[in-house]
């Protein structure tokens, strides 16, 4: 089984701050890697897919990075609408997700 | 408009077994490069994907729920069924389905399925 371990598992910051999130796949996922974001008690949203595609209508402040084993999440300003977690995803051998990174506002 | 809803019972006794129902619409499950998956939740927890059925009708399962869980589609009611047997208080969760295309791109609002006597 392919384990996803992302880092870290809770950050704050302030809004206009640069956020980034990592995520390690346990071997190679290739570019098979999604992201998302999922505010409290409601489902998660698709924002990004193969690694580095924005899903429609999803705002460009959201980007994605990485290949292989090494993935990293980036939103450059982050905004009050951000707050949520937000979950790596592979699927290059079934399907698994990381254990979330919690984004709050300082 | 793409649109998935679960349904099924809110609240199951230790071994029995659950049946959830994803009714969608805006999509058919016969358009090649399409599944449906079925990821549960666990209060304050993270992810858990499940299961997934795709177009053709090959089927995927979680390693470690595989002989638990049965998926099955009725393409022509735009419906996806699991079965999860000899469930246990651990298996309270929200259980979501989703479509798969480029990754899970659309979701259900999920539904809270407690284990209890």
């Amino acid at each position: 089984d392919i384990q996803m371990t992302q880092s870290p598992s809770s950050l704050s910051a302030s809004v206009g701050d640069r956020v980034t999130i990592t995520c390690q796949a346990s071997q190679d996922v290739s570019k098979y890697l999604n992201w998302y974001q999922q505010k409290p008690g409601k489902a998660p949203k698709l924002l990004i897919y193969d690694a580095s595609n924005l899903d429609t209508g999803v705002p460009s402040r959201f980007s994605g990075s990485g290949s292989g084993t090494h993935f990293t999440f980036t939103v450059s300003s982050l905004q009050p609408d951000d707050i949520a977690t937000y979950y790596c995803q592979q699927y290059d051998d079934l399907y698994t997700f990381g254990q979330g990174t919690k984004v709050e506002i300082k | 408009q793409v649109t998935l809803k679960e349904s099924g019972p809110t609240l199951v006794e230790p071994t029995q077994t659950l049946t959830l129902t994803c009714s969608f619409s805006g999509f058919s499950l016969s358009t090649s490069g399409v599944g449906v998956g079925w990821i549960r939740q666990s209060p304050g927890k993270a992810l858990e994907w499940l299961a997934l059925i795709y177009w053709d009708d090959d089927k995927r399962y979680s390693p470690s729920l595989k002989s638990r869980l049965t998926i099955t589609k009725d393409t022509s009611k735009n419906q996806v069924v699991l079965i999860m047997t000899n469930m246990d208080p651990v298996d309270t969760a929200t259980y979501y389905c989703a479509r798969l295309l480029t990754g899970f791109d659309y979701w259900g609002q999920g539904t809270l399925v407690t284990v209890s006597s």
